[in-house]
């Protein structure tokens, strides 16, 4: 079974505190996605990362950067966070295939204060 | 832009009731398309996939066709049952890319 963790199920940070979110996955994929989920937008897309070191903007990216170093291991930095980067994040794996599903962790709900 | 619009929530059903939530899309070429479900406390997991004209997906009793000419690929269930109560995402990937475009969410609760 393939899976995707995340490094904290709940997370509270003051504003303009710097914000590592961690997320691993253990089945070789080469895709890697972050997402912000919010009642009433469903999910948003952050960034996303098709290898090592690789990345691309998603739809929402300001305020947020990105790190892959390693292929299973894909992090999503809040520079200085802020009240409305409180939300759940949501992190996701994929391989390279047209048919292929993205598998998505658990989750981490931040709230900034 | 590619764009997923799906019926507002929360939808509230007695068990064995008859389940439709509605799904349309815009997208440019032949995306594929996706139901995704999100139980309370969980992360999201595939429910059923279609990637082509006329394709239904199934997976647990719930039914879904991609329908070219009304854009739409609208969940159904004949049945539902307590442990159905969730948040539904429908989703579209487009032209063979990464990117999946999602709808907002639809919750359903079912009740006894």
């Amino acid at each position: 079974d393939v899976k995707v963790t995340q490094s904290s199920r709940y997370l509270v940070k003051r504003t303009g505190e710097k914000v590592f979110l961690e997320c691993v996955q253990d089945m070789d994929h080469e895709n890697m996605f972050w997402y912000r989920q919010d009642p009433g937008l469903g999910l948003r897309l952050i960034y996303f990362s098709y290898d090592v070191k690789m990345k691309e903007k998603g739809d929402i990216p300001e305020g947020y950067s990105v790190s892959r170093e390693k292929k299973e291991r894909f992090s999503l930095i809040l520079e200085s966070a802020s009240t409305n980067q409180t939300s759940m994040y949501l992190c996701a794996s994929r391989m390279t295939g047209q048919d292929d599903e993205q598998y998505f962790g658990p989750g981490t709900r931040l709230t900034v204060t | 832009g590619d764009s997923v619009t799906q019926m507002e929530g929360p939808v509230t059903l007695s068990e064995e009731a008859f389940l439709t939530i509605n799904c349309t899309y815009t997208a440019t070429g032949y995306p594929s398309l996706f139901w995704y479900v999100q139980y309370p406390g969980e992360g999201l997991q595939l429910l059923l996939k279609a990637t082509k004209a006329d394709d239904k997906g199934s997976n647990k009793g719930f039914e879904a066709t991609y329908r070219k000419e009304t854009t739409s690929f609208h969940l159904e269930k004949g049945s539902v049952q307590v442990s159905d109560s969730a948040v539904y995402f429908c989703a579209l990937r487009a032209g063979g890319g990464n990117k999946l475009t999602f709808g907002t969410g639809t919750q359903l609760k079912v009740e006894l």
